[in-house]
């Protein structure tokens, strides 16, 4: 099992540009999310979906947008990049949610940077 | 809203010390999560507490969760080296009605030789 795979690792943007980070899982989870890492912040979730067809806001969703046409993918797109972008990005998974034992399952990042 | 406060954020100590790091939640929550951080890593996770008084180890480390006063514990025993790195919790939506898991600002551990 791959689990959570997040490409790419590591992206150099301009302000203004555009572009998609991918995740994709192979565990057959229904719930996945976005989440960015700040030093001093912990992690602040962006977007989440609880199924294929269905996403909704997070606590930063300002910026960014999401799509599920699949339960495999859930991209993440910076519609015009900003030097507030940039972060460390988590892409994660669970199998439920509030349902028994179903940690979320992170992929390994993709460090951003908007000069 | 719901919100998780980690402390303490920063935690220096001594190998073969004990300590607690504390995770308070502001709503209503039956799971609490622990996950770990080594440097320039993902998450992985240590703990899944799912109910009131629960109580879970492995090695080192205890869990325990007190639904009631909205506390979580992880407690360290005798800590190791290999112990350093950033602990996160994190508390599942699902009681309040939101499909969110909300993070701590984590503490970051760092166990002396």
């Amino acid at each position: 099992n791959a689990g959570v795979t997040q490409t790419p690792k590591f992206q150099v943007l301009k302000t203004g540009q555009s572009m998609t980070l991918q995740c994709a899982q192979d565990m057959n989870h229904e719930y996945m999310s976005w989440y960015r890492q700040d030093p001093g912040m912990g992690l602040r979730l962006i977007h989440y979906s609880v199924g294929a067809g269905i996403t909704d806001q997070g606590e930063v969703p300002n910026g960014y947008n999401v799509s599920r046409s699949t339960t495999e993918d859930f991209p993440l797109r910076l519609l015009s990049a900003a030097p507030s972008q940039t972060s460390v990005y988590f892409c994660a998974s669970s199998w439920g949610f509030g349902t028994g034992d179903s940690p979320l399952h992170f992929g390994n990042g993709t460090r951003l940077t908007v000069t | 809203e719901l919100k998780v406060e980690q402390n303490p954020l920063f935690l220096s100590m001594q190998e073969g010390k004990n300590y607690t790091i504390y995770c308070n939640y502001s709503t209503t929550s039956d799971r609490l999560y622990w996950y770990r951080q080594d440097p320039g890593k993902s998450l992985e996770s240590l703990f899944v507490l799912l109910s009131n008084g629960a109580v879970k180890q492995e090695g080192r480390l205890m869990a325990s969760l007190d639904t009631k006063a909205r506390l979580s514990t992880l407690h360290i025993t005798a800590a190791v080296h290999d112990l350093s790195a950033t602990y996160f919790c994190a508390v599942d939506g699902a009681t309040s009605g939101t499909y969110k898991y909300i993070f701590g600002t984590g503490t970051r551990l760092k166990v002396l030789a």
